[in-house]
């Protein structure tokens, strides 16, 4: 496979139920990203990895719990969500933090929680 | 804060027409400016980026943008659309110097008639 790859690209979850999306970059970038898109708001930062160490936490509640084992993968755990946390989460990756780095986007994990 | 106002939510246009998607920023530091596309059901892809030197920029698929800093504006354009350009536009931000952090637009849904 190539660029970036997310799974599962749907999900509908209960509120107490406990998943996780999983990214995985065959690029050898060094950055990885977690973006929430909610219909009619611009792309939201979640977090932040660079050499699997978290630089950027956007001030996101604790049931999102993301993990970062190597620099080719990057998960987000998901426990006890609200409905209000159904949207598209997007995973990107870029060589490095440097502000001109173009971040290279998968596709994305639908996700609805009821 | 860097911040992004795409100031047309919509955009129909007919095919072959010219179209011009707005774009303006907010910041007192220099930045970086993106224009990313999102096609149905497909992640971000960028189109074309401002880092520095001549204003006009070229990207893919026949696109153009300009960035005017007296304006702070950096709006895309392309001569003649196609079916195939109907999509989900992005314009960003991301400061030079600073918070590491790519900011995004609201989006602009163009949707080309034939």
């Amino acid at each position: 496979e190539t660029g970036v790859t997310q799974t599962p690209r749907h999900l509908v979850m209960g509120m107490t139920n406990k998943k996780s999306l999983k990214c995985e970059q065959h690029l050898g970038h060094n950055a990885m990203y977690w973006y929430k898109q909610s219909a009619k708001k611009p792309l939201e930062l979640m977090f932040v990895y660079s050499l699997e160490e978290r630089v950027e936490n956007n001030s996101v509640p604790s049931r999102f719990s993301p993990e970062c084992p190597n620099s080719s993968h990057l998960f987000l755990h998901l426990h006890t969500l609200q409905p209000e946390d159904s949207a598209l989460y997007l995973c990107a990756s870029s060589i490095g933090l440097a502000g001109r780095e173009t971040q290279y986007f998968g596709p994305g994990t639908r996700l609805l929680v009821l | 804060a860097q911040s992004v106002t795409q100031l047309d939510s919509q955009v129909p246009v007919f095919e072959e027409a010219p179209v011009e998607l707005r774009c303006n920023y907010s910041s007192s530091v220099s930045v970086y400016l993106f224009w990313y596309v999102q096609y149905p059901n497909q992640g971000l892809q960028l189109l074309l980026k401002y880092l520095s030197g001549s204003t006009l920029v070229k990207g893919i698929n026949g696109f153009e943008a300009e960035f005017n800093k007296s304006q702070t504006s950096f709006h895309l354009r392309k001569p003649s659309v196609h079916i195939s350009d109907t999509a989900e536009y992005f314009c960003a931000v991301h400061l030079v110097q600073g918070a590491q952090k790519l900011v995004f637009g609201q989006g602009t849904r163009l949707t080309i008639n034939p």
